[in-house]
């Protein structure tokens, strides 16, 4: 079945460190996005990417980089600059028939 | 029941009622909207979506409705089952703006036996 996968489903980081979240679709959809969720709150855009090769920044963009070398893939790298990293991130694509999403990886600091 | 706002309240509904949950958008510009239903730990899935041009439109069992000149939207859960019971968001997006959507907060919705 076509699909987004994320990886892992549960993830820890210490304070300090860099970690890179996986997602891969099997869609061949052009448009990946990476959203945000904190408990109580909606998501919120982190990285979004239109083509290979080509993103932009969303609305809560510090302390995160991503890259798209590729049309399948869109991972997501926390870096040691974003203050409150603990949440649960979520994975998206778009295409013809709308949006589909990852089932989330859920990240904590420790 | 009947909910409204952007935070993340509770809707508790008798199984086999009717839900009504509800949603004020913020941009005059967004010219469509989804509603998705999230369970705990899991992503998202779309439920049913609705442009601007129109104001009502039905799915299985959901019917959205849209008021523009208000900037609300609902969602009605005909017959809610105990399988309702989730988070269930709304989303606005505006055509051309590289598909990204704007998030409601949330509303809790737990079907009670």
């Amino acid at each position: 079945d076509g699909g987004i996968t994320q990886s892992p489903k549960y993830l820890f980081r210490k304070e300090g460190q860099n970690v890179t979240l996986s997602c891969e679709q099997n869609l061949n959809h052009d448009a990946m996005y990476w959203y945000r969720q904190d408990p109580g709150q909606g998501l919120r855009l982190i990285y979004y990417s239109q083509i290979v090769n080509d993103f932009q920044k969303g609305d809560i963009a510090e302390g995160y980089s991503v890259s798209r070398e590729k049309k399948e893939s869109f991972p997501l790298t926390v870096t040691s600059a974003q203050k409150n990293p603990t949440a649960f991130y979520l994975c998206a694509s778009y295409g013809a028939y709308g949006y589909t999403f990852g089932s989330g990886t859920r990240l904590t600091v420790v | 029941g009947e909910n409204v706002g952007l935070h993340l309240p509770t809707l508790s509904v008798q199984e086999g009622d009717n839900s009504i949950i509800n949603c004020a958008y913020s941009n005059s510009a967004s010219d469509y909207f989804i509603w998705y239903k999230q369970e705990s730990g899991k992503g998202p899935q779309f439920i049913i979506d609705i442009r601007s041009n129109m104001d009502k439109r039905q799915g299985q069992r959901v019917t959205v409705l849209l008021n523009k000149t208000v900037k609300h939207l609902s969602l009605q859960i005909a017959a809610t089952q105990p399988g309702d019971s989730a988070v269930y968001f709304c989303a606005e997006g505006v055509t051309g703006s590289w598909g990204k959507l704007q998030f409601g907060a949330g509303t809790q919705v737990v079907v009670t036996p």
